[in-house]
């Protein structure tokens, strides 16, 4: 069972608001991820760590930046939000050898005014 | 390039009726092909990893298969609340991050 937990679920927020979205996980994995998912389209990364001090740009570009200071805990923060912000972000971790199943947390719902 | 390609987009069943969903997909080096559940508003829930052609993979209704380019997602009577988005992933040995790759899903709607 997969402990990942994101806050808020829901944001509404103006253009330009500077915002963090939440991610923590119990399990003590060391990957941690960040996706993004319009409706009814793909999964796509934006950022992984693969540990403490770790962080990598996905596939997708993103002006959000992702921090990893402590192993439980991933935020991800936009400086400047804006309407094209607007999507589901999903954070997700797993262990770091063996097969890489990853656990979703809940998601956070922008939308940006 | 990589790709993973999932049909059909939306399937809607009567209680009861069986079928399949499909995952075609293309990468260079297959390290694991994974099922994931999706309900509305929430993070896909983890179904299944297989991992080479032959492999099979059962839970209560769902069972799970793979072959060198496909996999299927096998749905025996299915009940309304096996209604969900269902998506299917798959790592490739040549990425540098073990990174996923995602369908775009199908949209599974069964009815009583």
């Amino acid at each position: 069972e997969a402990d990942i937990y994101q806050t808020p679920r829901y944001l509404v927020i103006g253009t330009g608001k500077k915002i963090t979205l939440e991610c923590s996980q119990t399990m003590g994995h060391d990957k941690m991820y960040w996706y993004q998912q319009d409706p009814g389209m793909e999964l796509h990364l934006i950022h992984y760590s693969y540990g403490v001090n770790s962080t990598e740009k996905g596939d997708l570009s993103s002006e959000s930046t992702v921090s990893r200071i402590r192993t439980e805990h991933f935020p991800l923060t936009l400086e400047s939000a804006r309407p094209s912000h607007t999507s589901q972000y999903l954070c997700a971790s797993s262990e770091y050898g063996g097969p890489n199943t990853q656990y979703f947390g809940p998601g956070t719902r922008l939308t940006v005014l | 390039e990589d790709q993973v390609t999932q049909s059909p987009e939306a399937l809607r069943l009567q209680e009861g009726e069986s079928s399949s969903l499909n995952c075609s997909y293309t990468v260079s080096g297959l390290r694991g092909l994974f099922w994931y559940r999706q309900d509305p508003g929430k993070g896909p829930e983890f179904l299944f990893t297989l991992y080479s052609a032959g492999e099979e993979k059962e839970k209560e209704r769902l069972k799970a298969t793979l072959t060198k380019k496909e996999s299927f997602l096998h749905i025996t009577a299915p009940k309304p609340e096996d209604s969900a988005t269902y998506l299917c992933a798959v790592q490739d040995l040549s990425g540098g991050y073990n990174k996923l790759i995602f369908g775009a899903g199908t949209r599974l709607a069964v009815h009583p």
